[in-house]
């Protein structure tokens, strides 16, 4: 099993630019939640979805969108950049609410 | 408010000596809790959750209810051990801001 994959594992935008970024979680997990992750922070809660459908929302503003496919895959969008979403961005995958979580390597978004 | 509270950023300790990161949560509700590890240039890794109470790595976790915490205890820090530490409230909704571990050999 590959794991948690993330793609891409970096990228650079520019301010108001859109970003779309892409989990495939470990086979047979459905959940699936992202965390937004700046330097010397923990991990902060973006959304979690399980089974396709939104099961938590953080603290962001609605430019930040999330989706799951009926693969459990998901997608990050983030909408009109601004300089502070530069950050790594963690997918995270589990078989079901409660269990604990296995972590993608994360995409670095840079925004310039 | 729910939070997750790790007041040492930066934990030494001597290899073979005993090692305590502390973890305070605010939560209302029966809270879930876990710790996660992050190896220098590895992912984060679950390490351990109260509700299986069990031992990895030779560390443990009880939670305190009374005194809201969950603090990841060692007898003997190993320099394996050197990582950077985060204990995780509610179903990982919350973290802490990590607790870095250097061990001394």
């Amino acid at each position: 099993d590959a794991g948690v994959t993330q793609s891409p594992t970096h990228l650079i935008k520019t301010r108001g630019q859109h970003v779309t970024l892409r989990c495939s979680p470990i086979s047979g997990h459905k959940s699936v939640s992202w965390y937004q992750q700046v330097l010397g922070q923990g991990p902060q809660f973006i959304f979690q979805y399980y089974e396709k459908e939104e099961r938590g929302r953080g603290n962001f503003p609605d430019r930040f969108s999330a989706r799951q496919f009926p693969n459990y895959s998901s997608e990050l969008n983030v909408n009109a950049l601004l300089l502070g979403d530069s950050a790594l961005y963690l997918c995270a995958s589990s078989r079901a609410s409660g269990d604990g979580y296995t972590f993608g390597s994360g995409t670095r978004l840079t925004v310039v | 408010a729910q939070r997750v509270t790790q007041p040492e950023k930066l934990l030494s300790v001597f290899k073979g000596a005993p090692v305590e990161l502390k973890c305070n949560y605010s939560y209302s509700g029966s809270p879930e809790l876990f710790w996660y590890v992050q190896y220098s240039r590895q992912r984060l890794q679950l390490l351990l959750r109260h509700i299986s109470r069990e031992s990895i790595k030779g560390f443990t976790a009880d939670l305190n209810k009374g005194e809201t915490s969950f603090h990841l205890k060692k007898p003997f820090a190993q320099e394996e051990d050197s990582a950077m530490y985060y204990c995780a409230l509610g179903d990982q909704f919350y973290f802490g801001t990590g607790t870095s571990l250097t061990v001394i050999p």
